[in-house]
């Protein structure tokens, strides 16, 4: 079962500058967790936004949470050719299995 | 955060042979594991849960003859693809929960799974 869905799903951007994707989703949630998986590998857990938050920060990581129009925005700044990764927002509802979106394809050029 | 070992990472096996894989929580007690399959550039598809000491609830459309889970202990469940083929070449992801309602989950680094 799949809810969240990202958008745009590819971005090619050059170092240095800001990148930003979004997730929307369809049912009421407990909490959002934006990953990050490298080609071919395991996802990294980026950071984590409860459903009574609103804005988190962690690093250049900066994530939004509208509950209301159920959409979540991760913003990446400063973005660095290492970033080069797929993106994902999972959203956890009242039976906590984590449900993923399809992710964002990001390029960042150095 | 918590450690999930996932092995192995990767393993290439002929049609028709079983492959098992085995995700370990390193230092909490999962009571809830989820696997999960990934089709290139594809999202992560939830195939099954599984509750320590309980059978797993699958997905729908994920054959569970086909798909084994043993969830035998607090910190270890197995996915056994039997008889494998082709097709279910694969990357294959575990995530386990730890205790508490709300609990956040963890991932393994995932096996690729390729059948020749």
């Amino acid at each position: 079962s799949q809810q969240g869905e990202e958008d745009p799903q590819a971005l090619s951007i050059q170092e240095g500058e800001n990148a930003t994707m979004n997730c929307s989703y369809k049912t009421s949630i407990n909490n959002l967790q934006w990953y990050r998986q490298n080609s071919g590998r395991g996802l990294v857990h980026l950071i984590l936004i409860r459903s009574n938050e609103r804005e988190k920060h962690s690093g250049r990581l900066r994530v939004t949470l509208d509950t209301s129009k159920k959409s979540s925005s991760l913003l990446i700044t400063a973005s660095r050719a290492a970033d080069t990764a797929s993106y994902f927002c999972a959203t956890w509802g009242g039976s906590y299995i984590p449900t993923f979106g399809r992710g964002t394809s990001l390029i960042v050029h150095p | 955060g918590a450690v999930v070992s996932q092995h192995p990472s990767w393993v290439i096996c002929k049609s028709g042979t079983s492959v098992k894989i085995e995700c370990r929580s390193l230092d909490f007690q999962a009571t809830t594991m989820f696997w999960y399959r990934q089709f290139p550039k594809q999202s992560l598809m939830l195939m099954a849960t599984s509750n320590e000491g309980s059978k797993a609830t699958y997905e729908q459309g994920v054959e569970k003859d086909k798909f084994l889970i043993n969830h035998a202990s607090l910190t270890l469940s197995t996915l056994t693809v039997t008889s494998a083929h082709p097709e279910d070449s694969s990357f294959y992801i575990c995530s386990a929960r730890d205790k508490g309602v709300g609990a956040e989950a963890f991932f393994g680094q995932g096996t690729r799974l390729t059948v020749v």
